[in-house]
This record gives structure tokens, C-alpha cells and sequence, in this order.
């Protein structure tokens, strides 16, 4: 079973761009997760997908960023214009329908890595 | 103040040795308690997860969660090359629902030869 993917894995850009990520979650997995992961820190939640409904953005910086989870399955994350401080990882995770594991497991892709000059 | 505390590290062992990591907490309401492994370039994948207090093993590995304390840690044993990785404790305050992962900064170890 493929994991949770992501593309493109690095991107630089310079500053004032705008840039995109993609997320394709594991199959059947109704929950997706944006992460932001600095260096040396760990990951800090953007936004929180039920199925098409964001149901938790409240850490997105809603001026720069904006997310879409379109059909409830890919979802994509832009920021508009990239500043120097968004330099970071941006992962992605997706975990199945809350109650079929006691963990809620979230499983990660391998994250882009943003450079922004 | 972080509601998650973690030493970055890095740590260095020989081959072999026990390797203790450790996170401390603030806020009493974290219910699930987990150990993510990060290796260089690539995303968290979880070890191991433990629900209040106890220990939870698992061939190599062993979490333990003392709640009264604000205290969690993971034991690895016999250490090799292969556990070379960022290690990250995370935290949840509830279940039953999708929900918030509170990470610490990760712990950087290195198995020497």
C-alpha cells in the first residue's frame, strides 16, 4: 500500500513567489493534516482536514496561506507571496476515520522542503 | 513556555548501549502519549503510543508515561547504527475524534560504530 505523497519533495523560490504543494493522502484515510516543521523543532499543525471541511486552521496564517481539499481526497497548500521566514518543511499526514484505531495514527509523507531566497 | 519539552540533544552512544529519551509536559489534559522516528530527509513514522500511565514494550523498545510526574520516556536497548534518527515524543489531549498533535522539538541521536 503506498504511503502518504507528496510533491514536489524541494522547491526554491525567490522571495514574493508564489508556490503550491501537493498532498495525495492514504486511500480511504478521511483525515488530512498540513504540518509545518522548522529546523530542528517539531512539527507544528497548519490545518486539519475532515474529508472537504477544514475543520481545524485556526494556526494558518490566513493572510499568505491557503489550503483546498477538493473532492475530500488531494489537497493542496499555497503561500502567496513566500516571505524568507517561510523556509521550512511542510508535511503532510493523513490518518483514517476517527474511532478505527485507538491511536488515530497519523502517517506522514516524506514532507517539501521549502527554500525561499 | 512550551506545553512539551524536549532536550534537541544531539546524543551520541556506542553501539549496543541503552539509549533513554525523555519529554517533559505542563498541561495535565494530554491523555495519549507518542514516540515518533524521524530520519534525515524523510517524514515521522510512529514507534510506539501509550494511553495515561505505564509501560508499553516493544522488542527493543519501551515507553513509559508517569502522569503524576508530567513525565515520558523511551527506552531503547541494544542500540544499533540503525537507530541513528531524530526521535520526537507527541501528545494528544483527547480521542474519539481527529485530534491535535502537540509535538516536542525532537532529539537527535547518533549509534556510533
Amino acid at each position: 500500500e503506498a504511503g502518504v505523497v507528496q510533491s514536489p519533495r524541494y522547491k526554491i523560490i525567490e522571495k514574493k513567489q508564489p508556490v503550491a504543494f501537493w498532498c495525495n493522502p492514504i486511500s480511504g484515510h478521511n483525515t488530512l493534516y498540513w504540518y509545518l516543521q522548522n529546523l530542528g523543532q517539531g512539527p507544528e499543525l497548519l490545518i486539519r482536514y475532515e474529508n472537504e471541511e477544514a475543520v481545524d486552521d485556526s494556526q494558518l496564517p490566513k493572510d499568505r496561506f491557503s489550503a483546498e481539499r477538493l473532492k475530500g481526497v488531494d489537497s493542496t497548500l499555497k503561500i502567496q507571496p513566500a516571505e524568507l521566514g517561510d523556509s521550512a518543511v511542510y508535511l503532510c499526514a493523513s490518518s483514517a476515520k476517527a474511532g478505527t484505531s485507538g491511536s488515530n495514527e497519523q502517517f506522514f509523507g516524506p514532507g517539501t522542503r521549502l527554500t525561499v531566497l | 513556555q512550551k506545553e512539551v519539552e524536549q532536550d534537541p540533544g544531539p546524543l551520541s552512544v556506542p553501539e549496543g548501549a541503552i539509549v533513554s529519551l525523555n519529554c517533559t509536559y505542563s498541561n495535565s489534559a494530554f491523555q495519549y502519549f507518542m514516540w515518533y522516528r524521524q530520519y534525515s530527509r524523510k517524514g515521522p513514522e510512529l514507534l510506539m503510543y501509550t494511553y495515561s500511565s505505564g509501560n508499553k514494550e516493544d522488542g527493543r523498545f519501551t515507553a513509559q508515561v508517569d502522569k503524576s510526574s508530567k513525565y515520558i520516556s523511551l527506552f531503547i536497548r541494544d542500540s544499533q547504527p540503525s537507530d541513528s534518527a531524530t526521535y520526537l515524543c507527541a501528545m494528544i489531549k483527547n480521542t474519539g475524534t481527529a485530534s491535535k498533535l502537540t509535538f516536542g522539538t525532537g532529539t537527535r541521536l547518533q549509534v556510533t560504530l
